[in-house]
């Protein structure tokens, strides 16, 4: 089974200023999919970007973006401008496939701080 | 409005007592699942269904069961509930089976068992 790893259990950043979460994962496919999902106090679970592993450049929603280093097999989350609205729990998950199934395998999160 | 509705948003229960949260997309979607989320672990998947009548286990399916006898409904229940399965759990959809576009998620379920 694919791991997803997520190094930084918590992150704090300065309002307004640049902050990257960092994410690796484990891999024998060479066509997968990657997702950063953002969980709000709310505790609704928010798609905020994906990246398509046969893609080269790297996935941009507004101040979000991503790093995607396919042969480090790594995939960060990079947040300009961070508003007091990011702070939240970022999760980042693989989409997995095996046995004719498939399912997406989260990291254990990064909880984001952000301070005014 | 497309969404994944379940109920209830909290629940507190008992040792033993049979319980069932209930879990319903309206968007039609062929994928539904299960997660479970605890502090430091993240998500883990409880159970799946690519379809009608078709489910599978996940990583964690031990004390629990799940049915999808329409397209639209996956309830999850727990027969005997234990404290140990005191957590946050959620249901999530997908429009097809390849998750390409990730899941749709329900807005969770909080169960706290004493």
């Amino acid at each position: 089974a694919q791991t997803v790893t997520q190094s930084q259990p918590e992150m704090s950043v300065q309002e307004a200023e640049t902050v990257t979460l960092s994410c690796t994962y484990d891999t024998s496919e060479s066509d997968y999919y990657l997702f950063w999902y953002k969980q709000p106090p709310s505790r609704q679970m928010i798609l905020v970007i994906r990246q398509e592993a046969y893609k080269q450049q790297n996935a941009t929603e507004n101040r979000f973006s991503v790093n995607f280093q396919k042969a480090a097999k790594s995939f960060s989350l990079k947040i300009s401008d961070s508003q007091l609205g990011d702070a939240a729990m970022y999760f980042c998950a693989y989409r997995e496939t095996q046995g004719g199934s498939e399912k997406l395998v989260f990291g254990k999160g990064t909880k984001l701080t952000v301070n005014p | 409005e497309a969404q994944v509705t379940q109920n209830p948003r909290y629940l507190i229960t008992v040792t033993g007592k049979k319980l069932t949260v209930t879990c319903s997309q309206n968007m039609n979607h062929e994928y539904m699942s299960w997660y479970r989320q605890d502090p430091g672990l993240g998500l883990r998947q409880i159970y799946y269904s690519m379809n009608v009548e078709v489910t599978d286990k996940g990583d964690v399916p031990e004390g629990y069961k799940v049915s999808r006898k329409e397209k639209r409904n996956f309830p999850l229940i727990l027969e005997s509930p234990s404290p140990n399965q005191t957590s946050l759990y959620f249901c999530a959809s997908s429009r097809t089976p390849f998750l390409v576009m990730g899941y749709t998620f329900g807005s969770g379920t909080r169960l706290t068992v004493v």
